[in-house]
Parts: structure tokens; C-alpha cells; sequence
């Protein structure tokens, strides 16, 4: 079965940094753009960040630009978000997304709160 | 980054049809907008209906069917079942991806 399964996400303070990890299974995973997406517990989806299949080019969401870094390896097949400098209002669950085939991630829960 | 706006609230009943729309406040959503519509239900990761205006993935229902209309994205469900109960979010590529607030739509 083809997976995408997220770790890397729990309880950090304001000011202090996570770092996301998204790994596939199964599919081709080069080949596409791969995108972080969020959603605070019972509200709506927000877009995070983007990556190109060839690595160089990226995206960010104006609320996390100059904060959080978005890589990817293919060769092991993982999508990483850096997430520094980390505000309360970051609080959400995070989803990888890969429209190829529209794989999700089973969402990593993030809480920043002091 | 564009702001997408959708109908909060929908009710529709079963067998019945409606549609949701998704407007951009930065004019007409196009073909270059490549808009999106996910659904999302309680507890569970949204799954992609509709991509590039009106393609559909293999598990798309065939009752589900997009367009463009009157300067929108628009979703239309066709006989609508109670498992269509869920939140719709269309997406739209603008200046980065942006997703509508979502349309609760609820089969009564």
C-alpha cells in the first residue's frame, strides 16, 4: 500500500525549532512537486511550502517565509520541513501532500506553547 | 497572496444537486489557476476530487464534475449520497497555493 508517514512533530516552545519528516513508500516519489500543508484542529487547510521535483525551486507561505525550510531527498524518498523560530500561531497539524496520485501524510501534530 | 472565498454552509438533499463555488479577490479564476477541490472528512486527511478545473482522480465519484462558471471555479454534485457530507476546499495556484475557507456541505 502506498504510505506517506510523517514524524518529527510534538510540543516545543515559542522561539525554538522542529523538524518534519515525510517518507514515502511505493511510488515515484521524483516526480512531482511535494507541499506541506496545515490545519489547526477543526478549522480550515493552509498552504505551508512547495518543492519542485528537481530540488532547486521552492515556495513559501508569506506567514512562514524566512522561518521554515522545505527539502527533499529522493534517494531516500523523504520530504523534510525545517520549521525555526517557531510561534504559537504555527500550532497546527502538518500534512505532506503529493498530488501525483494525491498521497497524504497521516498528519503531524504540532504545539507550540510555553 | 489571493484570497479564495467559498460558501461556508451548503445544504442539500439526497438526490439531490448543488453546487459549491470558488471566487479569487484578485478577478476571474482561469485555467492558469489549475483550481482543486478536496474533500475532507472528520478525523481524516483531505483526498483530491477534482484537479485542473475538471479531471478527476479513479476514486472520484462519478456525481462529482468541475467547471468554470461566471468567472469561478464551481463543483457540482449531481445526486448527492449521505456519504457526501463532508468539508470542500477548492485550491487555486496564486502566487503559491491558497486554499478557499471551505464549505461545510451537509446531505438532509
Amino acid at each position: 500500500e502506498v504510505q506517506l508517514v510523517e514524524s518529527g512533530g510534538g510540543l516545543v516552545q515559542p522561539g525554538g525549532s522542529l523538524r518534519l519528516s515525510c517518507v514515502a513508500s511505493e511510488f515515484t516519489f521524483s516526480s512531482h512537486w511535494i507541499h506541506w500543508v496545515r490545519q489547526v484542529p477543526g478549522k480550515g487547510l493552509v498552504w505551508v511550502s512547495s518543492i519542485e521535483n528537481d530540488g532547486r525551486t521552492t515556495a513559501y507561505a508569506e506567514s512562514v517565509e524566512g522561518r521554515f525550510s522545505i527539502s527533499r531527498d529522493d534517494a531516500k524518498k523523504t520530504l523534510y520541513l525545517q520549521m525555526n523560530s517557531l510561534r504559537v500561531d504555527d500550532t497546527a497539524v502538518y500534512y505532506c501532500w503529493h498530488p501525483g496520485g494525491d498521497h497524504w501524510g497521516q498528519g503531524s501534530l504540532v504545539i507550540v506553547s510555553s | 497572496q489571493a484570497v479564495v472565498t467559498q460558501e461556508s454552509s451548503l445544504t442539500v438533499s439526497p438526490g439531490g444537486t448543488v453546487t459549491l463555488t470558488c471566487g479569487s479577490n484578485t478577478g476571474p479564476v482561469t485555467s492558469g489557476h489549475y483550481p482543486y477541490w478536496l474533500q475532507q472528512k472528520p478525523g481524516q486527511a483531505p483526498r483530491t476530487l477534482i484537479y485542473d478545473i475538471s479531471d478527476k482522480h479513479s476514486w472520484t465519484p462519478a456525481r462529482f464534475s468541475g467547471s468554470l462558471l461566471g468567472g469561478k471555479a464551481a463543483l457540482t454534485l449531481s445526486g448527492a449520497q449521505p456519504e457526501d457530507e463532508a468539508e470542500y476546499y477548492c485550491l487555486i495556484s496564486s502566487g503559491g497555493l491558497v486554499f478557499g475557507g471551505g464549505t461545510k456541505l451537509t446531505v438532509l
